[in-house]
């Protein structure tokens, strides 16, 4: 079965520092993976997405993510993060029968 | 239109009612999920709607009954509801296809007493 691992449920970091948050893939086929964003009682919204193609994907609000199949990873970075950017952060693959699976989720934490 | 609509954004139950909550797309998605997130969790899957059937139950308690009347829209019907099944609840809908997005609605918050 597909899934996904998100490394660190909590990521601090000052406003204007990198942010990077970590994911990792188990998948025995090419993996459709995303990032979606949820901020407080919100539901879920799409940052980006990987298919096929060109390994590095921007999404939106500055993010980007690069696909390594020889690390099985799908990090999400911003080179400098927002008080707008404080929010969980979901990594999810999706399988078969249009089943989405998420990671366990990653609340970044901005200070000023 | 990119939305995916729920309603009511709240709701507050008794163990002996029945509700339903409503989730409504005009995107022409022909998949539709649910899924419930408990506090600091992530989402989890329970039903998904291929062209208006169900594909999948993730082995959901029949007091859950899901029902997609057409393409646009799907409903849960809730019934004999325990304090454990408070949560929010998260309907989403996508294109068909392995690699296609889900949009998610901004969900109903259900409050078991």
């Amino acid at each position: 079965a597909q899934s996904v691992t998100q490394l660190g449920s909590h990521v601090s970091v000052s406003e204007g520092a990198l942010v990077l948050l970590r994911c990792n893939y188990s998948s025995s086929v090419p993996p459709y993976l995303f990032w979606y964003v949820q901020y407080p009682n919100q539901g879920l919204q799409l940052l980006l997405k990987y298919t096929t193609g060109a390994t590095l994907v921007k999404g939106i609000n500055g993010f980007e993510a690069e696909f390594k199949k020889s690390e099985t990873s799908f990090h999400l970075t911003k080179p400098s993060a927002h008080m707008s950017d404080a929010a969980e952060y979901f990594c999810a693959v999706k399988s078969s029968f249009q089943k989405l699976v998420f990671g366990t989720g990653t609340r970044l934490l901005v200070s000023p | 239109d990119t939305e995916v609509t729920q309603t009511p954004k709240h709701l507050v139950m008794g163990m002996t009612n029945k509700k339903s909550l409503k989730c409504e797309q005009h995107m022409g998605h022909r998949a539709m999920y649910w899924y419930k997130q408990k506090a600091k969790k992530p989402p989890e899957l329970m039903f998904v709607y291929s062209y208006e059937k169900l594909s999948i139950n993730e082995s959901v308690p029949s007091r859950f009954s899901p029902e997609c009347p057409n393409s646009s829209l799907l409903n849960l019907h809730l019934h004999a509801l325990q304090p454990e099944d408070s949560a929010l609840y998260l309907c989403a809908s996508s294109l068909r296809g392995e690699g296609t997005e889900a949009f998610f609605g901004q969900g109903t918050r259900l409050t078991v007493v």
